[in-house]
C-alpha cells in the first residue's frame, strides 16, 4: 500500500539555525498536508498544498510540493523556541477524497 | 474555531476490561476518524466514518469497534483491552473528504 516516508525522525538545532523536513511517497499523491504538534499537545493543520511544484509560505516557514507530486518539504528559517514539536506529512492519494497516510514525524528541538 | 472534545484526556484500564473512548465536534463536520499515536509510529487509522451510522475500517482495525448513532458523535470500542493498546488515541473530524483535519486533545490510554 502506500506509504509516506519522512526524514529525519529527530532534529536537534541551535536558535537561529534552519531546520528542514523531507516527505516522500511511494506513489503520486492528490495532495500534501503539514500538521504541527507541540509537545503535549494535539497536531494541529498548518496547510495543504495542492499543486506539482507548488511553493507556500507562512512568515518563517516554506512548504514545498515536488513536480511530480511524490515528495514534499517543510523549511524552517532562523529557528525560535516556539517552533519546537513534532511535524507531520500527511499525503493523500486515490484523488482527492482519499484517506491521508501520514508520515511519522520530525521532532525539532531547539536549544536556546 | 472548531471543537474537538474528548471524554477523557487519561484512562488506566485492566486486561479485558470493555473501554469506551467518546468523541463529540461541534461544527457539523460530516467525517470523523480515530487515530492512534505510538512513539515512532506515527499516527495510524484505526477507523473512520463519513455519515452517520456508516463506518469503515482503517490501517489497524484488529481489537477495536467504533459507533456513530449521531453526526456528531463518534466513538471508539475497545471489547476487550490488551495491554499491546496501551496508547495516545486521537479523534479527528473534517467538514468534507479532502479537507483538513480538527484533532481532539488525545486519550491516552493504559492498559494494565
Amino acid at each position: 500500500g502506500q506509504q509516506v516516508m519522512q526524514i529525519p525522525q529527530y532534529q536537534h538545532v541551535q536558535e537561529g539555525e534552519d531546520f528542514t523536513t523531507y516527505c516522500n511517497s511511494s506513489t503520486t499523491l492528490s495532495n500534501i498536508q503539514w500538521y504541527k504538534q507541540r509537545p503535549g499537545g494535539h497536531p494541529v493543520f498548518l496547510i495543504q498544498l495542492v499543486k506539482s511544484g507548488e511553493v507556500k509560505k507562512q512568515k518563517r516557514l516554506t512548504f514545498q510540493f515536488g513536480e511530480a507530486k511524490k515528495n514534499s518539504s517543510l523549511h524552517i528559517t532562523a529557528t525560535q523556541t516556539t517552533d519546537v514539536g513534532t511535524y507531520f506529512c500527511a499525503g493523500r492519494d486515490g484523488g482527492s477524497q482519499g484517506n491521508l497516510i501520514f508520515g511519522k514525524g520530525t521532532k525539532l528541538s531547539v536549544k536556546p | 474555531d472548531v471543537k474537538v472534545t474528548q471524554s477523557s484526556r487519561y484512562l488506566v484500564k485492566r486486561t479485558g476490561e470493555k473501554v469506551f473512548l467518546e468523541c463529540v465536534q461541534d461544527m457539523d463536520h460530516e467525517n470523523m476518524f480515530w487515530y492512534r499515536q505510538d512513539p515512532g509510529l506515527g499516527l495510524r487509522l484505526i477507523y473512520f466514518s463519513y455519515d452517520v451510522k456508516m463506518k469503515e475500517k482503517g490501517d489497524i482495525p484488529e481489537g477495536y469497534s467504533v459507533s456513530r448513532e449521531k453526526k456528531e458523535r463518534f466513538s471508539l470500542i475497545l471489547e476487550s483491552a490488551s495491554t499491546n493498546q496501551t496508547s495516545m488515541y486521537l479523534c479527528a473530524s473534517s467538514k468534507n473528504r479532502g479537507w483538513k483535519l480538527f484533532f481532539g486533545e488525545g486519550s491516552r490510554l493504559t492498559v494494565l
